[in-house]
C-alpha cells in the first residue's frame, strides 16, 4: 500500500534562516506531489505541484521554492524565513490531478518567531 | 477556473443525531468530486468520493449526495459519534481543465453530548 511521509512535525524557526520540509511517498511511482499551506481558519492554499522529477510548477509568488530530486522525494525549501510564512504545511500525493483523491500527509506546523 | 465553497463555517449537532454539511461548486464541467475529515493537527483524511455519473454514493456510515443540476455536493454522517468531531473539506476538479482540485475551506462539525 502507498504511505505518505512528511517530516518535522513542528518546526519553530527565526526569522530570517533557511527552511527544509520533506515529503516521501512509498509504494507508487511517478506519483503527482503537492505542497499545500493551511493558515488558521482558512482553506489549503496550493503552493508547488510537480508531475515529475525536476518538474515544478509554482501556483504562488511567494519566499519559497519546491525541489523533487528523485521520484517520491518532494522538498520545500526557503533561503530567509518571513514571520508571513507560518503555518500548517501539508505534502499531497494522487496518481493524477483531476481524477482521483489527493492523499496528504500528517502536517508540518511552523511558526516563524 | 472552479471555486468550491461550504455553506456554514461551523455546524454543531447532538451525538447520535444526523449531520448534513453542505458544499456549493462553479463549474458545471466538474466531474468528480470528494470529501476529507481534518482532525485538528492532522493531515485531511480522505472520507468518500463521487463521479458526475452517480447522484449518491454511500460508505460506512457516511452518504455523499451530488446534484449537478444546482451543483451542490452533500455530506450525510448518519449516528453522529464525538469522533466525528472534525472539519470537513469539500473538493472538486475542472473537468478536464488545467486546474486540478479546488478545496472548500471547510465545515467545522461540532458534537454535543
Amino acid at each position: 500500500s502507498q504511505t505518505i511521509h512528511q517530516w518535522p512535525a513542528t518546526l519553530v524557526q527565526p526569522v530570517g534562516s533557511p527552511l527544509s520540509l520533506e515529503c516521501t511517498v512509498e509504494g507508487t511511482s511517478n506519483p503527482n506531489l503537492y505542497w499545500y499551506r493551511q493558515a488558521a481558519g482558512r482553506g489549503l492554499q496550493l503552493l508547488f505541484y510537480s508531475v515529475g522529477i525536476g518538474q515544478i510548477s509554482s501556483e504562488v509568488p511567494q519566499n519559497l521554492s519546491a525541489s523533487r530530486p528523485q521520484d517520491r522525494q518532494f522538498i520545500l525549501s526557503s533561503k530567509k524565513l518571513l514571520l508571513s510564512d507560518s503555518g500548517f504545511y501539508l505534502c499531497a500525493w494522487s496518481v493524477d490531478r483531476w481524477n482521483y483523491g489527493y492523499t496528504f500527509g500528517s502536517g508540518t506546523r511552523l511558526t516563524v518567531v | 477556473g472552479e471555486s468550491v465553497g461550504l455553506h456554514l463555517p461551523t455546524l454543531s449537532v447532538q451525538e447520535g443525531d444526523n449531520s448534513i454539511i453542505n458544499c456549493a461548486y462553479s463549474n458545471s464541467a466538474s466531474d468528480y468530486f470528494i470529501w476529507y475529515k481534518q482532525e485538528s493537527g492532522k493531515g485531511p483524511q480522505f472520507i468518500i468520493d463521487i463521479r458526475s455519473n452517480m447522484d449518491k454514493r454511500q460508505g460506512q456510515r457516511v452518504t455523499v449526495l451530488l446534484n449537478k443540476t444546482v451543483k451542490h455536493l452533500s455530506l450525510q454522517i448518519a449516528a453522529t459519534q464525538p469522533g466525528d468531531s472534525a472539519v470537513y473539506f469539500c473538493a472538486a476538479n475542472s473537468g478536464g481543465g488545467a486546474d486540478g482540485l479546488t478545496f472548500g475551506k471547510g465545515t467545522h462539525l461540532i458534537i454535543q453530548p
